[in-house]
């Protein structure tokens, strides 16, 4: 399994982008980078994934480095709501989702 | 559509006691994917069940089982219990899979062990 290395916390300001990182530098070729999030007291959210090229949906974007080494989440605009654990996660083929211990993400008002 | 539904939210077991928990997916997803979250160990993978089969397991003793039914809800099991079993439960629903797109998360079931 790809092992991942994330920050344990993060603070941003309200309605400032957040670039969260991620390094997986053994991830395999053929491996999706996913990305969830876990709000308080509720399960995790999926947020975005990814497998080369940069991605882009309604949530978040996710750059991808050209080695896939290592990638990053970001929020466009923070809002209270972001507020939450993030975990990325390389997509094991054998269908294991492998949950690290993620970045906890405050945002100010 | 309806989520993820899991049963109990709550419940409190004894030590050696056995508990059954539930996962009814959304409809039309075929796997289920259960997973254990402590705040020491953070969230664990279980097992995953597709069509009725279980496809992948994580490194859980055998007093964990799982099993999926042809509507594709599934339930888990936990014989002897102990104390460290205390955790919350997660079941994840997909079309395909875990890893071939978006999992959709229940609340969980919380669980005590006393």
């Amino acid at each position: 399994d790809a092992k991942t290395t994330q920050p344990n916390s993060m603070e941003s300001n309200e309605e400032e982008p957040v670039h969260l990182p991620c390094n997986h530098s053994t991830i395999s070729g053929t491996d999706y980078i996913h990305w969830y999030r876990q709000l308080p007291s509720q399960g995790p959210e999926y947020v975005i994934h990814g497998l080369t090229s940069n991605v882009n949906n309604r949530m978040a974007s996710l750059a991808i480095a050209e080695d896939r080494k290592s990638s990053t989440l970001i929020l466009h605009r923070a809002t209270l709501r972001d507020a939450a654990v993030y975990y990325c996660i390389p997509y094991n083929q054998g269908g294991k989702l492998i949950f690290g211990q993620g970045t906890e993400l405050s945002v100010k008002p | 559509k309806a989520g993820v539904t899991q049963t109990p939210r709550y419940l409190i077991k004894t030590r050696g006691q056995q508990v059954t928990l539930s996962c009814s997916p959304i409809s039309g997803h075929r796997s289920v994917s259960w997973y254990q979250q402590t705040p020491g160990q953070g969230l664990q993978f279980l097992f995953e069940y597709f069509s009725e089969t279980q496809r992948n397991k994580g490194n859980f003793p055998g007093r964990f089982s799982g099993r999926q039914f042809s509507n594709s809800r599934s339930e888990m099991n936990v014989s002897t219990l102990e104390l460290g079993d205390s955790a919350l439960y997660l079941c994840a629903s997909s079309f395909a899979g875990t890893g071939t797109g978006e999992l959709f998360f229940g609340e969980g079931s919380r669980l005590t062990v006393l």
